[in-house]
C-alpha cells in the first residue's frame, strides 16, 4: 500500500536558521511528491512538488525538497528559517492504486516553529 | 483569482441529522476532491470528481456519504444520520485536469463540521 510518514510531530527552530521537515514515502512505482503547509483556520496552501527529472526541486516562499529514490525521502527544506514559517506542513504522495489514480495520501503533519 | 469557496465554515448538527456541505472548485477545473481531516491527522481522500461523474468513491467510509457535481462545477457532499465520528474538517480541492495526477490541488478552507 502506498504511504507517506513524516517521523517528527514538531520541529523547532530558531529564525534565521535552515530547518529540515522530514517526509519518507512507500510506493510501488514512481512516486509524485507534494508538499502543502496549512496556516491556523485556512486551507491547505501547496508549497511544492516532484513528479521528475532534477532531483532538487524549488517552490514556494524559498522552500526547496530534495527527493531521494534510495532513501525514499522527500525532506523540505529551507536555508533560513522567518518567524512566518510556523505553521503545519504535510507531505503527501500520488496514489498510484487509486482507481482513478489521482488522490493524493498525505502524512500526519509535522508543526513548525520559529522562534524569534 | 477567485480561489477554492466552501460553505458553511462551520456546522453543528445533532447526531442523527441530515447535513450537506458546500464546495465551489476553481473557474474551469474539471476535476474535483473531497478529502476529511479529523485532528492531528492529515486529509483522507473521499471521494474524486471528473467532470460530472465521480471518478473513485473508494474513499467514501460507508453507505452515509454521497456527493454530487451535476453541472460539472459546484459539488455538494452529503451525509445522512450523522454520528458524533463524523466530527472532522471536510475539505475540498480542486485541479485543471485529474487525469495525469501531476498537478498541484488547490484547497478550499474547509468546513468545520460538529456532530453533537
Amino acid at each position: 500500500a502506498q504511504s507517506v510518514a513524516q517521523p517528527e510531530d514538531q520541529v523547532n527552530v530558531a529564525e534565521g536558521n535552515p530547518l529540515t521537515v522530514k517526509c519518507t514515502y512507500s510506493v510501488s512505482g514512481n512516486p509524485y511528491l507534494f508538499w502543502y503547509v496549512q496556516y491556523p483556520n485556512r486551507g491547505l496552501q501547496f508549497l511544492l512538488k516532484y513528479i521528475t527529472g532534477d532531483n532538487l526541486v524549488k517552490g514556494s516562499y524559498g522552500f526547496e525538497a530534495e527527493f531521494n529514490k534510495s532513501q525514499t525521502s522527500f525532506h523540505l527544506k529551507k536555508p533560513s528559517a522567518l518567524v512566518s514559517d510556523s505553521a503545519l506542513y504535510f507531505c503527501a504522495v500520488r496514489d498510484l492504486f487509486n482507481q482513478a489514480g489521482t488522490a493524493l495520501i498525505f502524512g500526519k503533519g509535522t508543526t513548525l516553529s520559529v522562534s524569534s | 483569482g477567485a480561489g477554492v469557496s466552501q460553505t458553511p465554515s462551520n456546522k453543528v448538527t445533532e447526531k442523527g441529522k441530515y447535513v450537506e456541505l458546500r464546495c465551489d472548485p476553481i473557474s474551469g477545473h474539471t476535476a474535483l476532491y473531497w478529502y476529511r481531516q479529523s485532528l492531528g491527522q492529515g486529509p483522507e481522500f473521499l471521494i474524486y470528481f471528473q467532470g460530472t461523474g465521480a471518478a473513485d468513491d473508494s474513499g467514501l467510509p460507508n453507505d452515509r456519504f454521497f456527493a454530487v457535481r451535476p453541472e460539472g462545477s459546484v459539488s455538494t457532499l452529503k451525509i445522512q444520520r450523522t454520528e458524533r465520528g463524523d466530527s472532522a474538517v471536510y475539505l475540498c480541492a480542486s485541479s485543471p485536469s485529474g487525469a495525469s495526477g501531476r498537478g498541484e490541488q488547490f484547497f478550499g478552507p474547509g468546513t468545520r463540521l460538529t456532530v453533537l
